[in-house]
């Protein structure tokens, strides 16, 4: 079945470092999603990337989708505390449901 | 964020207990979703539904009993739970199961403890 795995398991930071998680398919997705999860919480949608090659951001964060669309990436620039949390990638492919990728879990000392 | 809501929000059950698990959502949508969450497997996929038809149920132990009266609501009933068991519990909705672009809202969860 489809894999979706994700790297670095947990990553700790100075604020103000950059961050980069990155996440690989082992099928083609049509689409891939970033969730976020902050500690206590659920996970709460980011963004969804569809195209080959697409790029999107949202102020510091910066998302990637791979020309070959099998792999994805989240970069988050001059991390701040309230960016600490889980973060995970989800890809789909085709019309199949949702995979989760395992998670980076990211802490940013101040 | 209020669109999915799930009741209790913490339980604690003993091995032979039945409880019951609920999750409503005011979205509209016509797919829920039961994944469980723990340090060991970070968001497993339980049961999937659609239209009030189970459409995915990914090899989880019968204990697990998934009902879904409507497109609002789900619930997940449990009954002689393992130590193991215990994770939160999350719901989600999506508009449909299958579309190439949904995306899914989850509630709450809820955080069970088996003794």
């Amino acid at each position: 079945g489809q894999q979706v795995m994700q790297i670095p398991q947990y990553q700790h930071v100075q604020e103000g470092e950059d961050f980069t998680t990155y996440c690989n398919s082992s099928t083609t997705l049509s689409n891939i999603q970033w969730y976020k999860q902050r500690p206590g919480g659920h996970p709460v949608f980011l963004i969804q990337l569809v195209k080959s090659g697409e790029v999107k951001k949202q102020k510091r964060l910066t998302f990637q989708f791979g020309e070959a669309k099998k792999n994805s990436s989240l970069h988050i620039t001059a991390t701040q505390t309230t960016d600490v949390g889980t973060y995970f990638c989800a890809g789909r492919a085709g019309y199949s449901t949702l995979t989760f990728g395992k998670g980076t879990m990211l802490l940013v000392s101040p | 964020e209020t669109g999915v809501t799930q009741t209790p929000r913490h339980l604690v059950m003993g091995m032979t207990n039945k409880k019951s698990l609920k999750c409503e959502q005011h979205l509209g949508h016509n797919a829920m979703y039961w994944y469980k969450q723990s340090a060991k497997k970070p968001l497993e996929l339980m049961f999937v539904y659609s239209l009030e038809e189970r459409v995915e149920n990914n090899s989880v132990p019968s204990r697990f009993s998934p009902e879904c009266p409507n497109s609002s609501h789900l619930f997940l009933h449990l009954h002689t739970l393992q130590p193991e068991d215990s994770a939160l519990y999350l719901c989600a909705s999506s508009q449909t199961s299958g579309g190439s672009t949904d995306t899914q809202y989850f509630g709450p969860g809820t955080r069970l403890t088996v003794l």
